[in-house]
């Protein structure tokens, strides 16, 4: 079944304790991102990736880092995470630039 | 101008009537217009999607309205049930100065319909 998958889907951290959550897709697309959905908010770009070793800034980038050695995979990573990363976050892959995202399930994180 | 402005931010409709959910935005450059459907629990997924060449776009009981002039699209569900319930998201996508594809999401539209 071609899908996008995260882990964990939900996670309840201390503040400063680093974390990664993980994403990965077996459609071999080129493309990947995250986002995060707060309310009232929608969903805002975090990072993205155009292909292996390829990455770059979405809109709300500060706190997170990302990596793409791989092109199935695309982990999230908070190096010290704040309490003002408390999101449901989700990772979204596309063929190809501009084509249709495809969303993971979600990762519900809690920082205190 | 970055903006994609979505209402009403909550929707009660009964089953078999219409509902309607609205966009408004303000950057010309935007050239595709997607609305996702996103039940609890689970990531949004592509519903029905529009180019501003045309003015509706029908699939099925999902219908988008697109007004270029108005900078504003809208999705219309027909003969709502309550399986529609949940929540709906509009995008509009333009090219970023990187040369990559960006999306500007809505706000969201939580539906309910009643039985």
């Amino acid at each position: 079944e071609a899908q996008v998958t995260q882990n964990p889907r939900y996670l309840i951290t201390v503040t400063g304790k680093k974390l990664t959550v993980t994403c990965s897709q077996n459609m071999n697309h080129e493309y990947m991102s995250w986002y995060r959905q707060d309310p009232g908010l929608g969903l805002r770009q975090i990072y993205y990736s155009m292909n292996v070793e390829v990455t770059d800034k979405g809109d709300v980038p500060e706190g997170y880092k990302v990596s793409r050695k791989e092109k199935r995979n695309f982990p999230l990573i908070l190096e010290s995470p704040s309490p003002n990363q408390t999101s449901l976050y989700f990772c979204a892959s596309s063929l190809n630039l501009g084509g249709e995202q495809y969303f993971g399930p979600g990762t519900r994180l809690t920082v205190t | 101008q970055q903006q994609v402005k979505q209402s009403p931010q909550s929707l009660i409709v009964q089953k078999g009537g219409i509902s309607i959910i609205n966009c408004a935005y303000e950057n010309t450059a935007f050239d595709y217009f997607p609305w996702y459907q996103q039940f609890p629990g689970k990531g949004p997924a592509l519903l029905i999607a529009i180019r501003p060449d045309v003015s509706e776009k029908k699939e099925g009981r999902f219908t988008i309205s697109f007004n270029k002039s108005a900078k504003q699209f809208s999705l219309h569900i027909m003969d709502s049930q309550p399986g529609d319930s949940a929540t709906y998201f509009c995008a509009a996508r333009r090219i970023a100065p990187s040369g990559t594809y960006k999306y500007i999401f809505g706000t969201g539209t939580r539906l309910k319909v009643l039985a």
